[in-house]
């Protein structure tokens, strides 16, 4: 089965502070995302990547930059991140021709 | 921007009911719709999908998809208290490979 892992799987971070998130994904898919869940939001992308070295922005970006530096990789990073942006982060990733998606296990981020 | 309703937003039922979750979008070209299930504490994992109009069955589970209504469900027959979860559908966005999900249903099936 698809394998995506997420690290960490909770953070405490300070309003301000820089935060990375990061996802690994051994199915060797080409498509790669990040989304966050909000109570009564369901999922909501925030950035997505077709190919390594090139990211794209999703619904809700502002605020969250993407890295996406080899085909297994992809990290989301907070550079200042604010009381809003408390949620849990999902990733995922697809492979060409397929739309189903495969999640990693999420991240819980608290700021404070 | 497209979007997905999802009702109810929350459904208690007993063991051994049938369950009825909804879904309404807005763009009658879209050309995948899947539901996904996520446990408690857990990654969101897809359960079925289908492509064009029409029932899906898989073991107790069936989906319906009626583009012309815009209207997409998902059924469970003979509902367990394993099927408590939060209940996710999604269809594809037009002209990418992006899923767009509604807000979901949590679904408390009580022993």
């Amino acid at each position: 089965e698809a394998a995506v892992t997420q690290s960490p799987r909770s953070k405490v971070a300070v309003t301000g502070g820089k935060v990375t998130l990061s996802c690994h994904q051994t199915n060797n898919h080409d498509y790669m995302y990040w989304y966050r869940q909000d109570t009564g939001h369901g999922l909501r992308l925030i950035h997505y990547s077709y190919v390594a070295d090139s990211t794209e922005k999703g619904d809700i970006p502002d605020g969250y930059k993407a890295s996406r530096p080899s085909q297994e990789n992809f990290s989301l990073i907070l550079e200042l991140a604010s009381l809003s942006q408390t949620a849990v982060y999902f990733c995922a990733s697809s492979r060409q021709g397929s739309y189903e998606q495969y999640f990693g296990p999420g991240t819980r981020l608290t700021v404070l | 921007q497209q979007k997905v309703q999802q009702s109810p937003e929350s459904l208690i039922v007993p063991e051994g009911a049938m369950t009825s979750l909804n879904c309404t979008f807005s763009d009658s070209a879209s050309q995948y719709f899947a539901w996904y299930r996520q446990h408690s504490g857990k990654a969101p994992k897809a359960l079925m999908s289908i492509f064009s109009n029409g029932e899906k069955e898989e073991g107790r589970f069936t989906i319906h998809l009626n583009k012309a209504s815009l209207h997409f469900s998902l059924h469970i027959r003979d509902s367990q208290p394993s099927d408590s979860a939060l209940y996710l559908c999604a269809k594809r966005s037009s002209g990418s490979w992006q899923l767009i999900f509604g807000s979901g249903t949590q679904l408390t099936v009580m022993p």
